[in-house]
């Protein structure tokens, strides 16, 4: 079954600090992993997106890897703030028509 | 930057009735998306649509839904006859190649 498992479910940190949340993932075909951030009643906007031949991809203060043996994903967010208070979620895209499967989130609240 | 635009962003409704969420997708994009996301769920699939044509579907998206491109701009979702189990945000999306662009989202509320 395909499915995506991301950890924590939800974490709390301090502004300034930073955190790395995770993602396994049992999904085939694989295309392309991406992580996306999600505020609260808005649509998702994406951050970083990987195929199996990269390891690791940045985006300002956000960084991705990705092990594609184990496949397994990370998201590391540096120096947070309080804006990155949102829902993280990985995504595979599994087809050739482009849909994706998305993770449950981690609810990441940056306090000050 | 282009957007993906839906309308509206709240709708309610009564059981029983239909309903049309719209969406503009990016103009240059081939393939459309609708996905939903049940409060305190995640993200879920819909339909894909790609040549005037649905392209896959999920489990979800029974008889009760269906999606047009009238006019060569909008692309939208039609739900027949609204369950309260519907009630959920509905996103529309666009894609080119890799990039993926979503809308904001109509809320859908069924009474």
């Amino acid at each position: 079954k395909n499915q995506v498992e991301q950890s924590p479910q939800s974490l709390i940190i301090l502004e300034g600090k930073n955190c790395t949340l995770q993602c396994n993932y049992t999904v085939s075909p694989f295309s392309n992993l991406r992580w996306y951030k999600q505020d609260t009643g808005r649509g998702p906007v994406s951050l970083t997106i990987m195929t199996f031949s990269e390891n690791t991809k940045s985006n300002g203060r956000y960084t991705a890897t990705l092990d594609a043996d184990t496949k397994q994903s990370s998201l590391h967010i540096t120096a947070s703030q309080l804006s990155d208070s949102a829902s993280y979620i990985c995504v595979v895209l599994t087809d050739s028509w482009g849909k994706l499967q998305f993770g449950a989130g981690t609810q990441v609240v940056v306090t000050p | 930057e282009p957007e993906v635009t839906q309308t509206p962003s709240h709708q309610v409704t009564q059981m029983g009735q239909e309903v049309i969420l719209r969406c503009v997708p990016i103009s240059n994009h081939l393939y459309f998306y609708w996905y939903r996301q049940i409060l305190g769920q995640k993200v879920e699939f819909l339909v894909s649509f790609y040549n005037n044509e649905i392209s896959e579907k999920s489990e979800i998206f029974d008889d009760q839904f269906s999606v047009e491109r009238p006019d060569g701009s909008n692309f939208t979702l039609k739900i027949r006859s609204t369950k309260l189990e519907d009630s959920a945000m509905y996103f529309c999306a666009s894609r080119t190649g890799v990039g993926y662009t979503f809308g904001s989202g109509t809320r859908l509320t069924v009474v």
